[in-house]
């Protein structure tokens, strides 16, 4: 059974980067059929999406966070990763991994999130 | 602001017929389907309808999705106490190459 588990630090520091890490088990993250992604969700609010990777380093990103965001894979560890850099306390959010199934079109676009983490907390403050 | 527009909240009686809006444009409903995620309340979302009106195993027929034009929608028939949670409709935005969320729909069962 596919399990995602999100670990790292639950405090950052402003200006400082925010690294998070998702380890797959259950599955493996050379999966043809998949993309693997990161989406947040601030405190009483909505979600969103911040990007998404395939096994190859194929990477889509979130235009509004893209200068600030890195996603990873290692494929060696199925795991993949998250950095985001120069937080602020609006990057205060629950952090979610996910599984994206693209099916046989892996090219246009980075699939849907079909398996959830169950989530970590990331608190930007000094 | 969310790119794709749903209400904030929804109600209904127990057994009842909700329907919950979901709008967006012409870059991401109107060319590409749309997916509806169910967030019980401290829990990770959960996928619950997948290529505007699929469920994936284990969600009940209770629960379903279509979808016309720019616009979407996610019916809960036969509504129980189980149902109350948010609920949040994506699509995939060709414009921004990225996933695009509805703002959330909180349903109460009264």
């Amino acid at each position: 059974q596919l399990q995602l588990q999100e670990s790292g630090p639950g405090l950052v520091k402003p200006s400082e980067t925010l690294s998070l890490t998702c380890t797959v088990s259950g599955d493996s993250i050379t999966s043809s059929s998949y993309y693997w992604g990161w989406i947040r969700q601030p405190p009483g609010k909505g979600l969103e999406w911040i990007g998404s990777i395939y096994y190859s380093g194929r990477t889509y990103y979130n235009p509004s966070l893209k200068s600030r965001v890195t996603i990873s894979v290692d494929t060696a560890k199925n795991q993949f990763s998250l950095k985001l850099s120069s937080v602020t306390a609006a990057d205060t959010a629950v952090y979610y991994c996910a599984r994206l199934y693209c099916g046989g079109d892996c090219y246009s676009w980075s699939g849907y999130m079909d398996v959830w983490g169950k989530g970590t907390t990331v608190t930007v403050s000094s | 602001q969310s790119v794709l527009t749903q209400p904030p909240s929804a109600s209904g009686t127990p057994g009842q017929r909700v329907t919950i809006s979901c709008s967006g444009g012409s870059s991401n409903i109107g060319t590409n389907y749309v997916y509806w995620y169910q967030q019980l309340p401290g829990t990770a979302p959960k996928l619950l309808i997948y290529t505007n009106n699929q469920r994936p195993s284990g969600v009940p027929d209770r629960f379903s999705g279509s979808k016309s034009g720019t616009s979407a929608s996610l019916a809960i028939s036969g509504l129980r106490s189980e149902d109350e949670a948010d609920y949040y409709c994506a699509a995939w935005d060709d414009s921004l190459s990225g996933w695009v969320f509805g703002g959330g729909t909180k349903l109460t069962v009264l």
